[in-house]
């Protein structure tokens, strides 16, 4: 069975930083691009960052570029997202997912940032 | 970056209807799309791959279709089950975009 679990997820305050996690199982993790996709309360899917199977190409939606930095460890398992100076519109249920060619998601974790 | 334009944004419908939404890509994507639900409190679901195939275990009510840079997602006979919110994805540049949504309501 595939999974992908996040953690990681938190309150903190604006300008600050939160690194998420993403373990995976059940699938050749090594293989496939992977995703980061939020979504604010309320709101609709936004699609955050992905990474190539070798770490080789790194893509970032302009709202989080150059605050953001995506990662991976395809000998443990594992995506990650350190996310830098924080604000209020990076609220949002924080999901890993690959997109492509499966479709496999995490069941989100939880980033709201506030003072 | 190429955006994603997508209506409505809510519909009502009877169990039993045939509706349908739309994509409007802002430039060629060939037929880099997919549609996804998602539930209340649910990661999303993707129904439909390459814009009009159907993935493994959809049900078949559910179709896509694409012309131009105008893609559409019908379900051909509402269940209840099928009350959701419905997101395009384009994946043909680099940077993925999803369309707004459409939240499908009962009537």
């Amino acid at each position: 069975e595939v999974q992908l679990v996040e953690s990681g997820g938190g309150l903190v305050k604006p300008g600050g930083s939160l690194r998420l996690s993403c373990a995976a199982s059940g699938f050749t993790f090594s293989t496939y691009s992977l995703h980061w996709v939020r979504q604010a309360p309320g709101k609709g899917l936004e699609w955050v960052s992905s990474i190539s199977s070798s770490s080789a190409y790194i893509y970032y939606a302009d709202s989080v570029k150059g605050r953001f930095s995506i990662s991976r460890d395809n000998a443990k398992n594992s995506l990650y997202l350190q996310m830098n100076s924080l604000r209020a519109g990076d609220t949002a249920v924080y999901y890993c997912a690959s997109l492509l060619p499966y479709d496999y998601w995490g069941q989100g974790t939880l980033v709201t940032v506030s003072s | 970056d190429i955006q994603m334009t997508q209506s409505p944004s809510s519909l009502s419908a009877s169990v039993g209807d045939r509706v349908t939404i739309t994509c409007r890509a802002s430039q060629g994507i060939r037929n880099d799309l997919g549609w996804y639900q998602q539930k209340p409190g649910k990661a999303p679901k993707r129904l439909i791959y390459a814009a009009s195939s159907l993935q493994s275990g959809v049900p078949s009510r559910f179709s896509g279709s694409e012309s131009g840079t105008e893609f559409t997602l019908t379900i051909s006979s509402l269940q209840p089950e099928d009350f959701a919110t419905y997101y395009c994805l384009q994946h043909n540049s680099d940077l993925y975009t999803f369309g707004q949504g459409t939240k499908l309501e009962i009537k």
